[in-house]
């Protein structure tokens, strides 16, 4: 069964918007991943917030976590049309950090 | 610097054959992962494993075998394929430390006739 479901599931904005996905999840996690995958391609490892963390940074990228309603966001700041793709939230709590579980994702569109 | 290599990244099955797929890490990881990934459905997890000679079952492991002979590689089988096995497959690995998350291959498109 998915841990983490993305909202929206599809999301289409101009260059220079910002882009805001969320993902909630059920169970009590360690932590929790978001993944870019462009079309095509294997996913590609983004960014990773702990459970004890509420909210980080990585370039045009924001993360946050609200553990108490089980869910996080991922904010991508003056998006470009090279951040076409889909994004996946993954959480670990099935039981360890070894073994991840995907949302479906969120794709995003950013026309030029 | 490869990463996770899979191998071969597209094939056409028919009903009842069997194939292997191989996965290649050149990153010392522990952990090794098999995915599949279908329209509507996100990643679901086949096998995976913490270590060499260790292979456990996932969400979705009907149909499909695992080995970890190597610590760099994982092959996954299908042993006699079905039209509800046609997906793309994706292995991963990952290191004892969570932080740097998982590095994904680029797939393997399998479709079963």
């Amino acid at each position: 069964s998915q841990q983490g479901e993305e909202d929206p599931q599809a999301l289409s904005i101009q260059e220079g918007e910002n882009a805001t996905m969320n993902c909630s999840y059920k169970t009590s996690i360690n932590n929790l991943q978001w993944y870019r995958q462009n079309s095509g391609r294997g996913l590609v490892h983004l960014i990773l917030i702990r459970s004890n963390e509420r909210e980080k940074h990585s370039g045009r990228l924001r993360v946050t976590l609200d553990t108490s309603k089980k869910s996080s966001s991922l904010l991508i700041t003056a998006s470009r049309a090279a951040d076409t793709a889909s994004y996946f939230c993954a959480t670990d709590a099935q039981g360890g950090s070894e073994k991840l579980v995907f949302g479906k994702g969120t794709k995003l569109t950013v026309n030029p | 610097n490869a990463g996770v290599t899979q191998t071969p990244k597209f094939r056409v099955l028919k009903t009842g054959q069997s194939m292997t797929l191989l996965c290649a890490q050149d990153m010392n990881h522990e952990y090794m992962y098999w995915y599949r990934q279908d329209p509507g459905m996100g990643l679901r997890l086949i096998h995976y494993s913490v270590g060499e000679g260790t292979t456990a079952k996932g969400e979705v492991p009907d149909g499909y075998n695992v080995s970890r002979l190597k610590k760099q590689n994982f092959l996954l089988g299908l042993e006699s394929a079905a039209p509800s096995q046609t997906s793309v497959y994706f292995c991963a690995s990952s290191p004892l430390d969570p932080y740097y998350g998982y590095t994904f291959g680029s797939g393997t498109r399998l479709t079963v006739v």
